[in-house]
This record gives structure tokens, C-alpha cells and sequence, in this order.
């Protein structure tokens, strides 16, 4: 069944430093996402990307963030410096379209820890 | 997103049923709902989604009140594996692209 992927499963930072997390959404899905659990705490959505662009992000999503698809196969979430509260579990999620009915197929997770 | 409430936590039994509810009484018409969950340290994992009738599928079943203000997810045999957080979510036309996930309720499935 295919599945989306994830790496690293653990990464770890200095608060300042640049981390690339990198997904590989299910092959024929259209639609990637972004989200984010702090430990603890609920799922938060952080963006949505269609087409190469940008769809939907939340306010967590500030400059410090981005995201891309650098290739038909990846799709990157950048932070560019990161911060202490930045340290989380992010999770990424694709789906071939998007409605208020089709479901969305989740990864297993970064864990990313800023010391 | 209209807002949904659950309960906390709730705890099962091996073997036996389990009905998770869920109230989301400021639900439009337009509104899905759909029922995700999360195992220890994974992602969330679709469950199912119904709109008005009830549903099913291999993991669960859906029954949706008649006024739609109020759901049940059904799991019909426990299993251990089932031990999780359940999401209740509603996604309508104006929010298409995310999820919002609230706290959800943790099921303890004892053996």
C-alpha cells in the first residue's frame, strides 16, 4: 500500500540553525501539507501547497518558514532559524484532491529537537 | 472549522464494543464529518467520513444523528492496536485544504 515518507525521524539543532525536513507525498497525489505537535498538545496545520504554491497557511507559518518541491518526488518543509519553540513532531500529509470529503495520508513524522 | 466536543478519554475492553461520541451541534449543511486517529508516536491515520447517512468501512463505523448535531464512531471489536487518540473533525467548503484537529478522546483498550 503505498505511503507517505519521511526523513529524518529525529533531528537535532542548535537554536539559529537551518533544518530542511523532507517528505515523499503517495506518487499520483496533487495536494501536500504541512503540520506540527508539540509535545503534548494538539495537531496544528501549518500550509497547504498546490501546483507549486502556496494553497492555505497558518499564522505559525511565518518568514521563517518555507516550503518546496524541489523535484516530482519531494517536498521540503525550511526553517530557516530555528528557534526553541520550534521543537516538535512535524508531520506531512498529501492527498490526491482536495474536498470536504477526501482523506489525507499522513507520514510518520520528524521529530525535531532545538537545544 | 464549526467546533466539535468529545470526551477526554474513555476506556474499552478487548473484544468488545466501543463508541467513541462526538457533539458538533453548530454544524452547517455542508459540514463532513470526518473521524481520524492517532496511535502512539504516528501520524494521524484516516479512519472514515460520513455526511448524513451512517457509514461503513473495515476499520469502523459512522452513525450520524439525524439532526447531524451529534455522531458516534463504532468500533465494533477492540483490539489492543485500536489504543488511540480519536479525532472528530468537520471539514466543509470554506476549509477544504486543512485539518483542524482538536484534543480529541484517548481510548485505553484493556486486555
Amino acid at each position: 500500500e503505498p505511503e507517505v515518507t519521511q526523513t529524518p525521524s529525529h533531528q537535532v539543532t542548535q537554536m539559529g540553525q537551518e533544518v530542511i525536513l523532507r517528505c515523499v507525498p503517495i506518487s499520483n497525489h496533487l495536494y501536500f501539507y504541512w503540520y506540527r505537535q508539540i509535545l503534548g498538545q494538539k495537531v496544528e496545520f501549518l500550509v497547504s501547497f498546490y501546483n507549486n504554491e502556496i494553497s492555505e497557511k497558518s499564522e505559525i507559518f511565518d518568514d521563517q518558514f518555507s516550503v518546496e518541491r524541489p523535484d516530482g518526488s519531494n517536498f521540503t518543509l525550511k526553517i530557516r532559524s530555528t528557534k526553541l519553540e520550534d521543537s516538535a513532531m512535524y508531520f506531512c500529509a498529501s492527498s490526491d484532491r482536495t474536498s470536504a470529503y477526501n482523506e489525507q495520508f499522513f507520514g510518520p513524522g520528524t521529530r525535531l529537537t532545538v537545544l | 472549522d464549526a467546533k466539535t466536543t468529545q470526551p477526554n478519554s474513555m476506556e474499552s475492553n478487548e473484544e468488545e464494543p466501543v463508541h467513541l461520541p462526538c457533539n458538533h451541534s453548530t454544524i452547517s449543511g455542508t459540514d463532513y464529518i470526518h473521524w481520524y486517529r492517532q496511535l502512539p508516536s504516528q501520524g494521524p491515520e484516516y479512519v472514515i467520513h460520513g455526511l448524513t447517512s451512517n457509514v461503513n468501512n473495515r476499520m469502523a463505523s459512522l452513525a450520524i444523528a439525524e439532526d447531524r448535531k451529534s455522531s458516534t464512531l463504532i468500533l465494533h471489536r477492540a483490539t489492543l492496536r485500536d489504543a488511540a487518540v480519536y479525532y472528530c473533525i468537520l471539514r466543509g467548503g470554506g476549509s477544504n485544504y486543512k485539518l483542524t484537529f482538536g484534543k480529541g478522546t484517548l481510548l485505553t483498550v484493556n486486555p
